[in-house]
């Protein structure tokens, strides 16, 4: 059965960091760019980051450039996403997602986890 | 980077009527085009790849058009179970973003 399962989030206080992890499983996780993709409360989806399958290549959106980080362990079949500076404003359901294809580009995210929600506040 | 915009942003309807969504692009993408359905308090689901493509199990009351910058989804007979909030995004490049989303409720 192909899975992700999401973990580590909680509260943290702004300007803190947290890191979140995905295992995944059910399928050969090494072949396949991975996305990490956030929803806050009532709102809509925000695409946060791409990793490659080997890990080589990484994107992220302008919301989170510059302070968050995007891994993986090919070994463990984990992807992680550390989150620096955090503010309110980060404050989400954050959702791994598969590629659906092999290919970096060109492919919409055909498995998803079930999400570890990040609440940032004092 | 390109926008994507739905329309409308809800809808509410009868079981058995025909509901369409808008996306629009504010830049061609061509065919790079997903609909994704998110039911309440659940996990969004790809519903259909390269614009009009239905994904395995996905009901044949769903279908997908267009190209370029307009793309639309449609549910030719609502069911009680299609009660959802349903999302575009372009998967073409960087960044892959969703439009804002349409909720889809029954009247």
């Amino acid at each position: 059965q192909v899975q992700l399962v999401e973990s580590g989030g909680g509260v943290v206080q702004p300007g803190r960091s947290l890191g979140l992890s995905c295992a995944a499983s059910g399928f050969t996780f090494s072949n396949y760019a991975m996305h990490w993709v956030r929803q806050a409360p009532g709102k809509g989806l925000e695409w946060v980051a791409i990793l490659s399958y080997d890990g080589t290549k990484k994107y992220y959106a302008d919301s989170v450039k510059g302070r968050f980080t995007i891994s993986r362990d090919n070994s463990k079949n984990t992807l992680f996403l550390q989150m620096n500076s955090l503010t309110a404003e980060d404050t989400a359901m954050y959702y791994c997602a598969k590629n659906s294809g092999s290919d970096f580009w060109g492919n919409p995210f055909d498995i998803w986890g079930q999400g570890t929600m990040v609440t940032v506040s004092s | 980077d390109i926008q994507m915009t739905q329309s409308p942003s809800s809808v509410s309807a009868s079981v058995g009527d025909r509901v369409t969504i808008t996306c629009r692009a504010s830049q061609g993408i061509s065919h790079y085009l997903a609909w994704y359905q998110q039911k309440p308090g659940k996990v969004p689901k790809l519903l259909i790849s390269v614009a009009s493509t239905l994904r395995s199990g996905v009901p044949s009351r769903f279908s997908g058009s267009g190209g370029g910058t307009e793309f639309s989804l449609t549910i030719s007979s609502l069911q009680p179970e299609d009660v959802a909030t349903y999302y575009c995004q372009r998967y073409d490049s960087v960044p892959w973003t969703f439009g804002q989303g349409t909720k889809v409720e029954i009247k």
